[in-house]
């Protein structure tokens, strides 16, 4: 069982455009959500995350937009750029525990 | 880079076979954490060890069994290996305490064929 669905699967975006991506879950235990980015051949960076008490948090161009009700989180990433080609989890854990359950990820191309 | 370092990078081993991953965690984090991730998919928490000892795991086979040592360096051993086995293996260190960030390695390729 998926404990944390990620949509889309893939996306392109032109540069300079905004990329979002999707994210749910089920288990309201979870209150600790990272978003990871990862290059081939590297392994997961931690991007930008958030917890429960907030709707929202901004990092640079990097935005988290968090509905508890709706049990969803999104990335959005302004003004995307050519470098931010990766593939982007979403993730969720109890207490930051280090015992993550992931989305399947999202694989980002962004064009000149 | 992380200061999470995995060896090997990339292995080949035969159905049947045992092997022996690992992982040197961050100066300062007593905290480690195995995930799987096969190709195309998101990791997979396999375990995750707290100062020497399993503090959780995931819905993975005895086979997988792992071991931290008393500088925080940890191994994955998966004994039996079987074709599904074949993914990245990564490890994860952390300091333990609530709102820390977790620090991947680059992962240790594995393929068995």
């Amino acid at each position: 069982q998926q404990q944390v669905k990620q949509s889309p699967q893939s996306l392109i975006v032109q540069k300079g455009g905004i990329s979002i991506i999707n994210c749910a879950y089920e288990n309201t235990a979870f209150d600790y959500f990272p978003w990871y980015q990862q290059f081939p051949g590297k392994g997961p960076a931690l991007l930008i995350a958030i917890r429960p008490d907030v709707s929202e948090k901004k990092e640079g161009r990097f935005t988290i937009s968090f509905n508890k009700s709706a049990k969803q989180f999104s990335l959005h990433i302004m003004d995307s750029q050519p470098g931010d080609s990766a593939t982007y989890f979403c993730a969720a854990s109890i207490n930051t525990g280090n015992q993550f359950y992931f989305g399947t990820g999202t694989s980002l191309t962004v064009i000149p | 880079e992380t200061g999470v370092t995995q060896s090997p990078t990339h292995l080949i081993k035969t159905r049947g076979q045992q092997v022996t991953l690992r992982c040197s965690s961050q100066s300062g984090h007593n905290t480690v954490s195995w995930y799987q991730q096969a190709l195309g998919q998101g990791p997979q928490f396999i375990f995750q060890y707290y100062r020497e000892e399993e503090n959780g795991r995931g819905n993975f086979p005895p086979r997988f069994s792992g071991l931290q040592f008393p500088n925080y360096s940890s191994e994955l051993n998966v004994n039996a290996l079987e074709l599904d086995d074949s993914a990245l293996y990564l490890c994860a260190s952390s300091s333990g305490s609530v709102n820390t960030e977790a620090f991947f390695g680059q992962g240790t390729r594995l393929t068995v064929v």
